[in-house]
């Protein structure tokens, strides 16, 4: 069984600019969450993707986006980046039990 | 608005030493996670607590839940330093998950030899 990855791992971006990040979920899982962890923070949920619909949001612009295909993995796109969104971003993949599953994260840099 | 509260925030204690760390929040919830964070790493699970009164416990950790004054405890007994890392806990607001998880600030744990 295979755990949860996402790439790339370190991501440098110039503010204004658009972004994609990928994470493939844990085998047979088909609920993946998002998560944004700034520097010294607790992680803040993004969205969640059941089936490949968006069934819930956290408080966040709709410039951040997701989209979840049929083997559950998944990405979420963040368009006209500001410094701010620096951070470390987590997928975190579950199936019908409490447990949530995350992934080593992609560290994203906004200059 | 579901807010969770850890402290402390910063805690510096010595090897051997017991100490715990508290996380409340602030509506109802039986779904309450305990995460271990090494610097520049991801989320290790710990705990997932789902009753009131449920205590589980793993080595040198122990965490609890008590639904009813909407607090858990993680408990350290006679810390070493490997347990030096930043802990979170995480409460699910129900519905599936589809909230997501709501995370303290973490208690950033330093143990000295």
């Amino acid at each position: 069984e295979t755990g949860v990855t996402q790439s790339p791992t370190h991501l440098i971006k110039t503010r204004g600019q658009q972004v994609t990040l990928r994470c493939s979920s844990q085998s047979g899982h088909n609920t993946v969450s998002w998560y944004q962890q700034a520097l010294g923070q607790g992680p803040q949920f993004i969205f969640q993707y059941y089936r490949e619909e968006e069934n819930g949001r956290g408080n966040f612009p709709p410039r951040f986006s997701g989209l979840q295909f049929p083997n559950y993995s998944s990405e979420l796109n963040v368009n006209a980046l500001e410094l701010d969104d620096s951070a470390l971003y987590l997928c975190a993949s579950s199936l019908s039990g409490p447990e949530q599953y995350f992934g080593p994260g992609t560290r994203l840099t906004v200059t | 608005e579901l807010k969770v509260e850890q402290n402390p925030l910063f805690l510096s204690m010595q090897e051997g030493k017991n100490y715990t760390i508290y996380c409340n929040y602030s509506t109802t919830s039986d779904r309450l996670y305990w995460y271990r964070q090494d610097p520049g790493k991801s989320l290790e699970s710990l705990f997932v607590l789902l009753s009131n009164g449920a205590v589980k416990q793993e080595g040198r950790l122990m965490a609890s839940l008590d639904t009813k004054a909407r607090l858990s405890t993680l408990h350290i007994t006679a810390a070493v330093h490997d347990l030096s890392a930043t802990y979170f806990c995480a409460v699910d607001k129900g519905g599936g998950g589809a909230d997501g998880l709501t995370f303290g600030k973490g208690t950033h744990l330093i143990i000295q030899p």
